[in-house]
């Protein structure tokens, strides 16, 4: 048990919808890293965000977009949804930037 | 060149024995190194982090680093079936803050019984 929570857990979208994921840090950390981890793949990098700023973006395009709020949970959304953003998306929080990820549950996104 | 590199496996070990998992990166002044484990269906679960040349022991883990080689390992001894999983390297690249984690695509690893 990490302290980091991630809601939903699973989602079912049709290509070109939105959708909005939630992650709620552990209590005392300032930052939170998403990442994308598709079937047999270790987790890519999305974004990560440290005191409410973008922190450092990955290699994604820009209808992948974020959010930190004070209270250091995050939200990630992603537009104009296509088949291939089909994964597990994992949020991580750590203390500091440097400091070691502690990952929640994950959303499972499936793209009809 | 990929940018931290794991064989994809399966490396199955016998139970008790010593099981044994590489990694290699390619960023020479990377300076935080992390190993996860991650059971089928579930989300990494972070099991040891290394800063400095050498080894690191917690419990039934060591991890092993040479920067020099850019070369992060994990050992697990006494290995159980309960450690069958995937295991992932992960390389924090570069030594500024806001470098992202990298990750390996995990190694997967089974214990027969």
């Amino acid at each position: 048990e990490t302290g980091v929570t991630q809601s939903p857990t699973h989602l079912i979208k049709t290509r070109g919808q939105q959708v909005t994921l939630r992650c709620s840090s552990q209590s005392g950390h300032n930052t939170v890293s998403w990442y994308q981890q598709a079937l047999g793949q270790g987790p890519q990098f999305i974004f990560q965000y440290y005191r409410e700023e973008e922190n450092g973006r990955g290699n994604f395009p820009p209808r992948f977009s974020g959010l930190q709020f004070p209270n250091y949970s995050s939200e990630l959304n992603v537009n104009a949804l296509e088949l291939d953003d089909s994964a597990l998306y994992l949020c991580a929080s750590s203390l500091d930037t440097g400091q070691p990820q502690h990952f929640g549950d994950g959303t499972r996104l499936s793209i009809l | 060149q990929k940018e931290v590199e794991q064989n994809s496996g399966p490396l199955s070990v016998p139970e008790g024995a010593i099981a044994s998992l590489n990694c290699t990166y390619s960023d020479r002044v990377s300076q935080s190194f992390f190993w996860y484990r991650q059971y089928s269906g579930k989300s990494p679960e972070l099991i040891m982090s290394i800063y400095s040349n050498g080894d690191k022991e917690d419990g039934r883990f060591t991890a092993q680093l040479n920067k020099a080689s850019q070369y992060v390992s994990l050992l697990i001894r006494d290995s159980q079936p309960s450690d069958s999983a995937t295991y992932l390297c992960a390389v924090k690249l570069g030594n500024s803050g806001n470098t992202p984690l990298v990750f390996g695509k995990g190694t997967r690893l089974s214990v027969i019984a």
